[in-house]
């Protein structure tokens, strides 16, 4: 199995600072066919359902904020919030998607106000 | 507008049994794998089982297979999970979930459901 491993488990930052959450792979998520990172990231709020904002690692889902990107490759990756808003206080989740169907998440990491 | 609605959650008693159903609609959903994904109270995300959209190839995670089944009626839109010999760690909240792409099951979830409560407790 691919183990997702997120870093920090939980974060504060100050509202309209940069909050950037990373996530590592066991192994690769890169397809060498296609050059494409198997990798999405999910916001969820208390008492809802996992939202997507990133997928291939980098592509942005129709509808989410441009303050939201995703980077990496390989085994390492990153969402980061450029700025950050209230409304963005969350738990995030990388999953993999390489391996499926056993697809993983990552454990999540908590993202609060300062 | 993409919509699933799960059921059939609620109390079981330990070795018990429980079917979730859940209800799709706003696409195709014969075109689209399926998959079910649990929370427990508090806890993260843990994919539990998948089925390719014709119905044909179904998948488990190690800690459920034997014991539940996945299955849908694309005729009906609805995707099902029929649970037996449940477990106390079985309790958690169980989310239907469409994959992003048709005709694949590689591809990341873009839709999920509110979830349906599933409580193993005597």
């Amino acid at each position: 199995d691919i183990v997702m491993t997120q870093s920090p488990d939980s974060l504060a930052v100050s509202l309209g600072e940069r909050a950037t959450i990373n996530c590592k792979s066991s192994r690769t998520v890169l397809y060498s066919s296609n050059n494409k990172n198997y990798v999405a990231w999910y916001q969820q709020k208390p008492g809802q359902p996992p939202k997507l904002l990133i997928y291939w690692a980098s592509t942005r889902e129709s509808g989410v904020p441009d303050r939201f990107s995703g980077s990496g490759s390989g085994t390492d990756f990153a969402l980061t919030i450029s700025s950050l808003q209230a409304e963005d206080v969350a738990v995030y989740y990388c999953q993999q998607y390489y391996s499926t169907p056993l697809i993983t998440f990552g454990q999540g990491t908590r993202l609060e106000i300062k | 507008e993409v919509q699933l609605l799960e059921s059939g959650g609620g109390l079981v008693q330990p070795g018990g049994s429980l079917r979730l159903s859940c209800a799709a609609s706003g696409f195709t959903f014969s075109s689209y794998a399926m998959s079910w994904v649990r929370q427990a109270p508090g806890k993260g995300l843990e994919w539990v089982s998948s089925i390719r959209s014709s119905g044909n190839s179904t998948y488990y995670a190690d800690s459920v297979k034997g014991r539940f089944t996945i299955s849908r009626d694309n005729s009906r839109h609805t995707l099902y999970l029929q649970m037996s010999s449940l477990r106390a760690e079985d309790t958690a909240v169980y989310f239907c979930a469409k994959t992003k792409a048709p005709a694949t099951i590689q591809a990341p979830i873009d839709y999920w459901g509110q979830g349906t409560l599933v409580t193993v407790s005597s």
